[in-house]
């Protein structure tokens, strides 16, 4: 079943910020929010996850409303090479997990 | 560190031959996954594995085996191969902390059944 919900596809020049959106409106409250991300047919690469809290690291920050329905996945200065398909996944683990890719959002940077 | 890796890139078949792909972790993970990925499509996750010899069923597990004999690997068979099976296969393995899950990825095996 899908949880989550992301566009398609969207653009974004090179240098300014992407801001991918997803909605989870069905996320449980002890489920963790996961952003992957898919480079021409590479395995997919993880790049930042969060509960409630808004969190960055060193590739993005995550974004994730109070009521946790949505969030948005921040690269601040998109370079080509982060054209890629984003995946947002909800998923809560105690034994491992079985995460949902759906069909993700896939981000062209335009020079 | 190799990280996680697959054997073989790639691979044809002829419907009914049987092959296995091999994936390899040098993490010391606990976990890991086999997904397949059809063109256009998210992965889809075909078995996983939560420790060394155990297995257990995802998504889509109709048409293949596998295996954890030793913890760094985790093998993914088929028995008889089908065109629908053409796919590009990813492994993944992965530790928790806490209910918190980061998934390492390898490579990926392409497979096509003819």
């Amino acid at each position: 079943d899908a949880k989550t919900t992301q566009p398609p596809s969207m653009d974004c020049a090179e240098g300014r910020a992407a801001n991918l959106p997803c909605n989870h409106s069905t996320i449980s409250g002890n489920e963790y929010v996961y952003w992957y991300r898919q480079i021409h047919s590479q395995g997919p690469q993880y790049i930042i996850h969060g509960l409630k809290n808004n969190e960055t690291n060193e590739m993005a920050s995550l974004i994730i409303t109070e009521d946790r329905k949505s969030s948005t996945l921040i690269l601040p200065h998109a370079t080509l090479r982060d054209t890629a398909v984003y995946y947002c996944i909800v998923s809560y683990s105690n034994t491992g997990n079985q995460f949902y890719f759906g069909t993700g959002t896939s981000l062209t940077v335009i020079p | 560190n190799a990280g996680v890796t697959q054997t073989p890139k790639f691979r044809v078949l002829k419907t009914g031959q049987s092959m296995t792909l091999l994936c390899a972790q040098d993490m010391n993970h606990e976990y890991m996954y086999w997904y397949r990925q059809d063109p256009g499509m998210g992965l889809r996750l075909i078995h996983y594995s939560v420790g060394e010899g155990t297995t257990a069923k995802g998504e889509v597990p109709d048409g293949y085996n596998v295996s954890r004999l030793k913890k760094q690997n985790f093998l993914l068979g088929l028995e008889s191969a089908a065109p629908s099976q053409t796919s590009v296969y990813f492994c993944a393995s992965s530790y928790l902390t806490g209910a918190q899950e980061t998934q390492y990825f390898g490579p990926g095996t392409r497979l096509l059944v003819l």
